[in-house]
C-alpha cells in the first residue's frame, strides 16, 4: 500500500523557522512534491525533490533522503499568510500519478 | 504560468441527478489530466487518470460506472458523477501536468464544490 505520514498540525510564530516532515513508503518513487493549500483553494507547487539533499528557492527549501523515505519542508522567515496546509506527495510513476498525505495545518501567530 | 481551468466552480443539486464538471488546460495541451476529491481536512484522494483518446483509468475502490470521464480534447477533460447522492459532496479537483516542464508538476484547478442535497 501507499503510506504519507505528516504532523497534522503546526503552530509558529512570525518571523520564526518551521519544519514540516514526511515520511513515506509507496511502491515506486519518482519524486516528491511539496504543495501549498490555502483554505478553500487548489493546491499551489512549492518545491520538487528527486534527488537525495536540499532545494532551496527563497524562504522555502526542501530536503529528501530517500533511503530513509524522508524529507521536509523548511519555511523561514515566517510570515501570516503562509499560514495554510501544507502537502507532501509522492510521484510514484513516470505518468505523473501522485499520491498525497493527508496534509500539515501551519499556523502563523502574530 | 500554466492554468487550469474548472467549470462550475460551485454547484448543488438534487439527489439523484447528475452533474458534468469540466476541467481545461488554459494554455498548454494536456494528454494527461487527473481527477482527485478532497474531502473537508483530509488530502486529495486520486479517483482516475484521463487520458486522452483513450479510456481513463480509475484508482482501486472507484466506480467507473458512477464517475464518467471523457477527456474530449487535448485541453478539456469531464467528469461526470453520475445518480449523486449526499456521500458525493465533496470538492473534487483536477490537475495536468505541463509536459515541458521536466519535472512535471501538476498544475491544479480552482476545484469544483459538489453539494447533493
Amino acid at each position: 500500500g501507499q503510506n504519507i505520514d505528516q504532523p497534522t498540525e503546526m503552530t509558529a510564530t512570525e518571523g520564526a523557522i518551521v519544519q514540516i516532515n514526511c515520511t513515506y513508503q509507496t511502491s515506486g518513487f519518482n519524486g516528491l512534491f511539496w504543495y501549498q493549500q490555502h483554505a478553500g483553494e487548489a493546491p499551489t507547487f512549492l518545491s520538487y525533490n528527486v534527488l537525495d539533499g536540499l532545494e532551496e528557492k527563497g524562504r522555502f527549501s526542501s530536503f529528501l533522503s530517500r533511503s530513509k523515505g524522508y524529507s521536509y519542508l523548511l519555511l523561514k522567515e515566517l510570515q501570516m499568510k503562509d499560514s495554510a496546509s501544507y502537502l507532501c506527495a509522492v510521484r510514484r510513476t513516470n505518468a505523473g500519478k501522485s499520491t498525497f498525505g493527508d496534509g500539515t495545518t501551519l499556523t502563523v501567530k502574530p | 504560468g500554466a492554468v487550469v481551468s474548472q467549470h462550475p466552480s460551485r454547484v448543488i443539486c438534487k439527489s439523484g441527478t447528475s452533474v458534468k464538471i469540466e476541467c481545461r488546460s488554459l494554455d498548454f495541451q494536456a494528454t494527461t489530466m487527473f481527477w482527485y476529491r478532497q474531502f473537508p481536512k483530509q488530502s486529495l484522494m486520486l479517483m482516475a487518470t484521463s487520458n486522452e483518446g483513450s479510456k481513463a483509468t480509475y484508482e482501486q475502490g472507484v466506480e467507473k460506472d458512477k464517475f464518467l470521464i471523457n477527456h474530449a480534447s487535448l485541453t478539456l477533460s469531464t467528469l461526470t458523477v453520475t445518480s449523486a447522492h449526499p456521500e458525493d459532496s465533496s470538492l473534487y479537483i483536477c490537475s495536468a501536468p505541463l509536459p515541458s516542464d521536466m519535472k512535471e508538476t501538476q498544475y491544479f484547478g480552482p476545484g469544483t464544490r459538489l453539494l447533493v442535497l
